[in-house]
């Protein structure tokens, strides 16, 4: 069945220190996988996404990291500042043109 | 920077009451979809509309649910007959093309309570 989670409900990390959020994903047909950051009181907003050809995509100061092999997704959020505070989310999509399925979701808590 | 409103913020409902929850997506946006967010737990899909219609719908939009473009502008989620398992956050999502994890955008939500 459908099938997007995470690994840890809760992440802290000092301020100025590296996140990483790990998801696992059980459907190896999905092809798009996206990473969503969700703040108190707001909807999702998209962070950055990577196809299933790509095994590793960079924004601004974040990278996700795919490896097909063991079904695993990442997100890497670099010298983590206290507006990175929210929920992640990773979802897929079984290709460009399907839903979006959501995972559960991990708080991120930035220590001072 | 455009965003798509959903009012109330807040509804508090009996259970079996009808309620209506209204979006206003983006102005030149054409796919609509709905989700919801049990307290704790994922997102999930509800349904999308594209064209006046349905374009998909998951196994928790049942006959209690529907959607509706009344005009150029509103975009609703109606569940009949509310049921405490419906007490969630609801939100409405748009996009200038369908299914575009990128461009679609997500409103603030609109908590329901059932009691």
């Amino acid at each position: 069945g459908e099938s997007v989670g995470l690994h840890l409900p809760t992440l802290s990390v000092q301020e100025g220190d590296n996140s990483i959020i790990n998801c696992a994903y059980s459907n190896s047909a999905s092809d798009y996988f996206i990473w969503y950051k969700q703040e108190s009181g707001k909807g999702p907003q998209f962070i950055i996404d990577i196809r299933s050809n790509m095994d590793k995509r960079q924004g601004q100061r974040v990278t996700v990291l795919l490896n097909k092999t063991v079904k695993h997704l990442s997100l890497q959020i670099a010298a983590t500042q206290p507006g990175d505070s929210a929920v992640y989310f990773c979802a897929e999509m079984k290709n460009r043109d399907d839903k979006i399925i959501f995972g559960k979701g991990t708080r991120l808590h930035i220590l001072p | 920077e455009p965003e798509v409103t959903q009012t109330p913020s807040h509804q508090v409902t009996q259970m079996g009451q009808e309620v209506i929850l209204r979006c206003v997506p983006i102005s030149n946006h054409l796919y609509f979809y709905w989700y919801r967010q049990i307290l704790g737990q994922k997102v999930e899909f509800l349904v999308s509309f594209y064209n006046n219609e349905i374009s998909e719908k998951s196994e928790i939009f049942d006959d209690q649910f529907s959607v509706e473009r009344p005009d150029g502008s509103n975009f609703t989620l109606k569940i009949r007959s509310t049921k405490l398992e419906d007490s969630a956050m609801y939100f409405c999502a748009s996009s200038v093309r369908g299914n575009s994890a990128e461009k679609l955008f997500f409103g603030s939500g609109t908590q329901l309570s059932v009691l």
